[in-house]
């Protein structure tokens, strides 16, 4: 089984910093990775697909890259609503898929 | 608009059943393949179960392999899961989720809260 491991596991930064999260697999994955936002309460909503590209609708501060093993998750000016915990999630291994344990992120 | 809405949870002691159901509207039900991922209370995310579009394959996480059923009917564009000899571990919220591709899941339910508890 494929293990992804996140970090930070938990992240306090000020608005308008450069926040950078990442993820490292048990193994090379390619670019078969996702990142998810989930905010307390609510479901998890996708926002970067393949590694790097944004869904529709997500805002262009968000990014993502990597491939192999290693992979980053970045927001370019953190905004109040940002507060979630993030995920990555890995599909190099179907028909099972596989999620980081989550870097929760507070403002300071 | 997407839709997934999800039901059936609840408190059950352990060894027992529940039924979860997730109906969908918004998209067409029959192309897409469907997954249920559970969130013990305070953990992270952990994928279950998927079925095709056409409900012809299906695969579990080793967790709940033989123990847990997912099935849809597509007439009623509701995907369901069976969960039988439910342990305490099992305790958590379980979404039903889906997406243009097997490679994500785009589209999330509410979560429906299972509690397994004596």
């Amino acid at each position: 089984d494929i293990q992804m491991t996140q970090s930070p596991s938990s992240l306090s930064a000020s608005v308008g910093d450069r926040v950078t999260i990442t993820c490292q697999a048990s193994q090379d994955i390619s670019n078969y990775l996702n990142w998810y936002q989930q905010k307390p309460g609510k479901a998890p909503k996708l926002l970067i697909y393949d590694a790097s590209n944004l869904e529709t609708g997500v805002p262009s501060r968000f990014s993502g890259s990597g491939s192999g093993r290693a992979f980053t998750f970045t927001i370019s000016s953190l905004q109040p609503e940002d507060i979630a915990t993030y995920y990555c999630q890995q599909y190099d291994d179907l028909p099972r898929y596989t999620f980081g344990q989550g870097t929760k992120l507070e403002i300071k | 608009e997407v839709q997934l809405v999800e039901s059936g949870g609840g408190l059950v002691q352990p060894g027992g059943s529940l039924r979860l159901s997730c109906a969908a509207s918004g998209f067409t039900f029959s192309s897409y393949w469907m997954h249920w991922v559970r969130q013990a209370p305070g953990k992270g995310l952990v994928w279950v179960s998927r079925i095709s579009s056409d409900g012809g394959s299906t695969t579990y996480a080793d967790s709940v392999k033989g123990r847990f059923t997912i099935s849809r009917d597509n007439a009623k564009n509701t995907v369901y899961l069976q969960m039988n000899s439910l342990r305490v571990e099992d305790t958590a919220v379980y979404y039903c989720a889906s997406g243009g591709s097997v490679r994500f899941f785009e589209y999330w339910g509410q979560g429906t809260l299972v509690t397994v508890s004596s």
